[in-house]
């Protein structure tokens, strides 16, 4: 059982939908990132969360982090073909600690 | 954003030998980097963490014997993979921490035993 579950695992939309991927744990996290990777890369550092109830927007990326610091939600708005890729959460316990990662969702954006 | 170098970025070897990975802050210190392995299609697995001046810390279930990690500066960390057999075969991350706790990954090691 993975500390930190994402879902979808998959998921797969026309061009202009929206969409939103889960990052649910039963532990409280001081910090939370999103990561965007594609194949034959590294993990991309896309947004760092740190107080309840937080959002933040890149552009047409909204993240949320949940009031409890469990949970977070990654919101797309219009997708494009270039945000196809995996994303994943991670989550660090405590302030210098090690980063635990979420299974990944992998995310295709169909034309 | 900061900038996180490994190299090489793809090595085949065959099994038996020994492939060292090098990991490299470009413009930041690094006290701590970390190590992952990811298979296909599936997350990040952390490997172990590398302090710079000290041992390692393996995560359970990773053979330190095996997958020897040397943090001798602030800017490198090495990760060895000793006697490598085909199973050894994956997609190798490391990233490193900033001081202000974000961690930045490098662009990954593809390592074929054949």
């Amino acid at each position: 059982t993975q500390l930190l579950e994402q879902s979808p695992q998959f998921l797969s939309i026309q061009e202009g939908e929206n969409l939103t991927v889960y990052c649910n744990s039963s532990s409280v996290f001081s910090s939370l990132q999103w990561y965007r990777q594609e194949p034959g890369e590294g993990p991309v550092l896309l947004v760092t969360v740190v107080t309840g109830g937080e959002v933040k927007k890149l552009k047409r990326l909204t993240f949320q982090f949940g009031d409890a610091r469990k949970d977070s939600s990654l919101h797309i708005t219009a997708a494009q073909p270039g945000d196809t890729g995996l994303y994943l959460c991670a989550g660090a316990r405590a302030a210098g600690n090690k980063l635990t990662f979420g299974g990944g969702t992998r995310v295709l954006v169909k034309p | 954003g900061a900038v996180v170098s490994q190299h090489p970025s793809r090595v085949i070897c065959k099994s038996g030998t020994s492939v060292k990975i090098e990991c490299r802050s470009l413009d930041f210190q690094a006290t701590t980097m970390f190590w992952y392995r990811q298979f296909p299609k599936q997350s990040l697995m952390l490997m172990a963490t590398s302090n710079e001046g000290s041992k390692a810390t393996y995560e359970q279930g990773v053979e330190k014997d095996k997958f020897l990690i040397n943090h001798a500066s602030l800017t490198l960390s090495t990760l060895t993979v000793t006697s490598a057999h085909p199973e050894d075969s994956s997609f190798y991350i490391c990233s490193a921490r900033d001081m202000g706790e974000t961690q930045y990954f490098g662009p990954g090691t593809r390592l074929l035993v054949l």
